[in-house]
């Protein structure tokens, strides 16, 4: 079945404990970007990868990292994870670039305390 | 900041009417647009893309875009129960995408 994973889906963490929220899609493809949802403020972009070792940053990326080694993985790093980064985070895919149809991953809840 | 503004609802329409959701945009350079749906607790799905000015049609659903008005609009026709969500208007720039804040749509039975 094509789709986008997320692990963990439920998260809870104290202020400045490292995590990494993995992502991984199975269709082979070359866009790859991480988002957050907050209420009234809808999916915000955190960092996009257009290919392997290609990244960049969207609109919110202060406080996160990134990396692309493998095409089918994007993992979204928190170093040290602030309250202000509780949230709502989702991964997506699309088949070749930015522009294209995104395919979301099941999200996943992160609480920072 | 580029801008995606949504009128944040909630919308209320009875099942069988026609739902309006319109959405405005900032960057002119926008080439690409979206509307997704997202029910409670899910992630967002894709309902229609268009990226040419006028209409485009998939069944009950009709997406509207007018680039010199920087203007994009769905339309549900025959609105049923099971439209009810909260509905994202999405626009690419370029590589990145920017995302409105959403309307959220009741349908009444």
């Amino acid at each position: 079945e094509a789709q986008v994973t997320q692990n963990p889906r439920y998260l809870i963490t104290v202020t400045g404990k490292k995590l990494t929220v993995t992502c991984s899609q199975n269709m082979n493809h070359e866009y790859m970007s991480w988002y957050r949802q907050d209420p009234g403020l809808g999916l915000r972009q955190i960092y996009y990868s257009m290919n392997v070792e290609v990244t960049d940053k969207g609109d919110v990326p202060e406080g996160y990292k990134v990396s692309r080694k493998e095409k089918r993985n994007f993992p979204l790093i928190l170093e040290s994870p602030s309250p202000n980064q509780t949230s709502l985070y989702f991964c997506a895919s699309s088949p070749r670039r930015g522009g294209e149809t995104q395919y979301f991953g099941p999200g996943t809840r992160l609480l920072v305390l | 900041q580029k801008e995606v503004e949504q009128n944040s609802g909630p919308l209320s329409v009875p099942e069988g009417a026609i739902a309006s959701l319109n959405c405005t945009y900032s960057d002119r350079g926008s080439q690409s647009f979206f509307w997704y749906r997202q029910y409670s607790g899910k992630s967002p799905e894709l309902i229609m893309s268009i990226y040419s000015n006028g209409d485009k049609e998939d069944g009950r659903f009709t997406a509207q875009l007018n680039k010199a008005s920087q203007y994009v609009s769905l339309l549900i026709r025959d609105s049923q129960p099971s439209d009810s969500a909260t509905y994202l208007c999405a626009v690419s720039p370029g590589q990145n995408f920017v995302f409105g804040p959403g309307t959220r749509l009741s349908v009444l039975p």
